[in-house]
């Protein structure tokens, strides 16, 4: 299986901070590469798909980069909702598809 | 606008079978270019895949289930379910469907999601 490693774990940030999290894959998966956001109580929710592309009606703020094993979804500045956990997942290797732990976004 | 509803028991008994459906409204279930699929999360963790259905009739499962998983679609209520035996308290967790959406160039994501429904197993 593919394994799917996110850092941090979890990161405190102030509104309007700009924040990266990465992904990284324990081979390489091209940019097969998406994300989530998780909200406490609710439903995963697509943000970025094919590692750069933006989920229709998902604020440009967001954005995704990389390809190969090393990937990053950056928010360029925080806004009140962002504060939430983030999953990488893998959808190369389907149809096994394998997520990231989680980093947990809190409001410093 | 197409949306997913879980339903089923939030209790099982260990050894039994855990049985969820998840209603699709607002398009059908057999639509192409897309699957669908159960996702799991123990209560504090992460994700875990547990299986697809391909609207071509396939299915394929996560191997550390495989045994123990069945997911079908019924066409006539819209309806995908899923089925896991013999659960043990390591089974309890919220369960999730979701559609998986191909694109032309074969990348594929999961988007919407249902709500969730949290099953516990327990005596």
């Amino acid at each position: 299986d593919i394994q799917m490693t996110q850092s941090p774990s979890s990161l405190s940030a102030s509104v309007g901070d700009r924040v990266t999290i990465t992904c990284r894959a324990s081979q390489s998966i091209s940019n097969y590469l998406n994300w989530y956001q998780q909200k406490p109580g609710k439903a995963p929710k697509l943000l970025i798909y094919a590692a750069s592309s933006l989920q229709s009606g998902v604020p440009s703020r967001y954005s995704g980069s990389g390809s190969g094993t090393d990937f990053t979804l950056t928010i360029s500045s925080l806004q009140p909702e962002d504060f939430a956990t983030y999953y990488c997942q893998q959808s190369y290797s389907t149809p096994m598809y394998t997520f990231g732990q989680g980093t947990k976004l809190e409001i410093k | 606008q197409v949306q997913l509803q879980e339903s089923g028991p939030g209790l099982v008994k260990p050894s039994q079978t855990l049985s969820l459906s998840c209603t699709v409204s607002g398009g059908s279930i057999s639509s192409g270019s897309y699957f669908w699929s159960w996702i799991r999360q123990p209560a504090g963790k992460g994700l875990e895949w547990i299986g697809r259905f391909y609207t071509s009739g396939s299915t394929n499962y996560n191997p550390s289930l495989k045994s123990r998983v069945t997911i079908s679609v019924d066409t006539s209520k819209n309806q995908l379910s899923l089925k896991l035996g013999s659960v043990t308290a390591a089974d309890t967790a919220v369960y999730y469907c979701a559609r998986g959406v191909y694109d032309s160039s074969g990348y594929n994501w999961f988007d919407p999601w249902g709500q969730g429904t949290l099953v516990t197993v327990s005596s």
